[in-house]
């Protein structure tokens, strides 16, 4: 069955530290891959996505994610969390063979301490 | 542009009542998506428009639910005889023309429904 999996509901880390949240899809082929982000009363924000080319992909707010198809991993990456970047994450893929909807994980939620 | 806007952006109802909500999509944005998300859970696709043609719909789209998009600008969408399980939160998204996969879509703040 095809999906998205976020295996870490919820994460904790101290402002200044540097942050991973995991993302693994099961697609038959390499879909679009994204990143969102969703703030409390805010609707979902795109920080990045991969299409094709390089792997690593820079996005907004010093994020960046890389691709790697040996694993079926887009894990998203900050070098230093600020405690403005606390929110839901959300990694969605879009498949190629079709491209109208997302699919979406379960999130992770961000905490950061100071 | 505003961005992608719904109403209302609380709503709270009694089992057995209908509700519908609004959205607004970005102006030249002709594909325009609903999706729901239900606590802990991320957006789970209901439908999609392109233009005011109602072109896929997911099966948690039951039969008491109806969209419309009926001069391909904004939608609405109707959930009757709400229930219980029906409490989430409702979140459109719209995209450019063209309306490749790989294209953002861009999402409102969405509507959270409460069935009392």
């Amino acid at each position: 069955a095809q999906s998205v999996t976020q295996p870490d509901i919820h994460i904790t880390v101290s402002e200044g530290a540097s942050l991973e949240l995991r993302c693994n899809y099961s697609y038959g082929a390499t879909p679009y891959l994204f990143w969102y982000v969703q703030s409390p009363g805010q609707g979902l924000q795109l920080l990045l996505k991969y299409l094709s080319g390089d792997t690593l992909v820079q996005g907004i707010k010093g994020f960046e994610a890389e691709f790697k198809r040996s694993q079926s991993s887009f894990n998203l990456r900050k070098p230093s969390v600020h405690w403005s970047d606390a929110a839901e994450y959300f990694c969605a893929v879009a498949l190629t063979n079709t491209g109208n909807q997302f699919y979406f994980g379960t999130g992770t939620s961000l905490t950061v301490i100071p | 542009d505003t961005g992608v806007s719904q109403n209302p952006r609380h709503k709270i109802t009694k089992r057995g009542q209908n509700v519908t909500f609004r959205c607004d999509p970005i102006s030249e944005h002709n594909r325009l998506y609903w999706y729901r998300q239900t606590l802990g859970q991320g957006p789970e696709f209901l439908t999609y428009f392109q233009n005011e043609a109602q072109l896929e719909k997911s099966r948690l789209l039951s039969d008491r639910f109806s969209a419309e998009r009926p001069k391909g600008s904004f939608s609405t969408l109707e959930i009757q005889r709400t229930e219980q399980g029906d409490s989430a939160m409702y979140l459109c998204a719209s995209k450019v023309s063209g309306g490749a996969s790989y294209n953002e879509q861009f999402f409102g703040p969405g509507t959270r429904l409460t069935v009392l």
